[in-house]
């Protein structure tokens, strides 16, 4: 099962940040936080990952609470483009002997508005 | 670079058959991982092969299987279709200096009549 919540939906209005939410409470020390996003039809897209300090890239922002109990997805100026299904998903450590395996929750589907 | 490709794009099937679906990893990358997709269920981890060797499985039953060739490209096979296995299927590719990346293809739509 997948380790994350997150609301089902979200509106944003085109050119304003948009901040998607997750909590993750049952987080372990070396499970990071991954943000994946799906355009309909298409296979997910990497966005961002962290493991408990804030980070940024060329598409998004993310910062994770100080007890890495949840985290906010930040897209800066949002386009009609942006809109699709946001995945947040815990995953441990690749160096650790984990795997590539993805547990996919429901994710947000995050519709920008014109 | 070239992303990662699978074959066919769509696809009918009659239940009874078995199908074939082809991955072709992104050029270096090791790990091919295979997802499927339903309005029901979501996406779903069915299994990961690295260097040849399946490295995790999902709670799929025997039917779903799959391989890794020397050259990283990797089939997965499902037998005796249900109508039930109807789905998007997605593969994803990873390693080279971005490891943490999984680069998914377009996916294959498997309908099963």
């Amino acid at each position: 099962d997948a380790k994350t919540t997150q609301p089902p939906s979200m509106d944003c209005a085109e050119g304003r940040a948009a901040n998607l939410p997750c909590n993750h409470s049952t987080i372990s020390g070396n499970e990071y936080v991954y943000w994946y996003r799906q355009i309909h039809s298409q296979g997910p897209q990497y966005i961002i990952h962290g493991l408990k300090n804030n980070e940024t890239n060329e598409m998004a922002s993310l910062i994770i609470t100080e007890d890495r109990k949840s985290s906010t997805l930040i897209l800066p100026h949002a386009t009609l483009r942006d809109t699709a299904v946001y995945y947040c998903i815990v995953r441990p450590d690749y160096y650790g002997g984990a795997t590539n395996k993805l547990i996919f929750g429901t994710g947000t589907l995050l519709a920008v508005q014109p | 670079k070239a992303g990662v490709t699978q074959t066919p794009r769509y696809l009918i099937k009659t239940r009874g058959q078995q199908v074939t679906l082809s991955c072709s990893p992104i050029s270096g990358h090791r790990s091919v991982s295979w997802y499927q997709q339903t309005p029901g269920q979501g996406l779903q981890f069915l299994f990961e092969y690295f260097s040849e060797t399946q490295r995790n499985k999902g709670n799929f039953p025997g039917r779903f299987s799959g391989r890794q060739f020397s050259n990283s490209r990797s089939e997965m096979n499902v037998s005796t279709l249900e109508l039930g296995d109807s789905a998007l299927y997605l593969c994803a590719s990873s390693g080279g200096l971005d490891w943490y990346e999984q680069y998914f293809g377009p996916g294959t739509r498997l309908t099963v009549t």
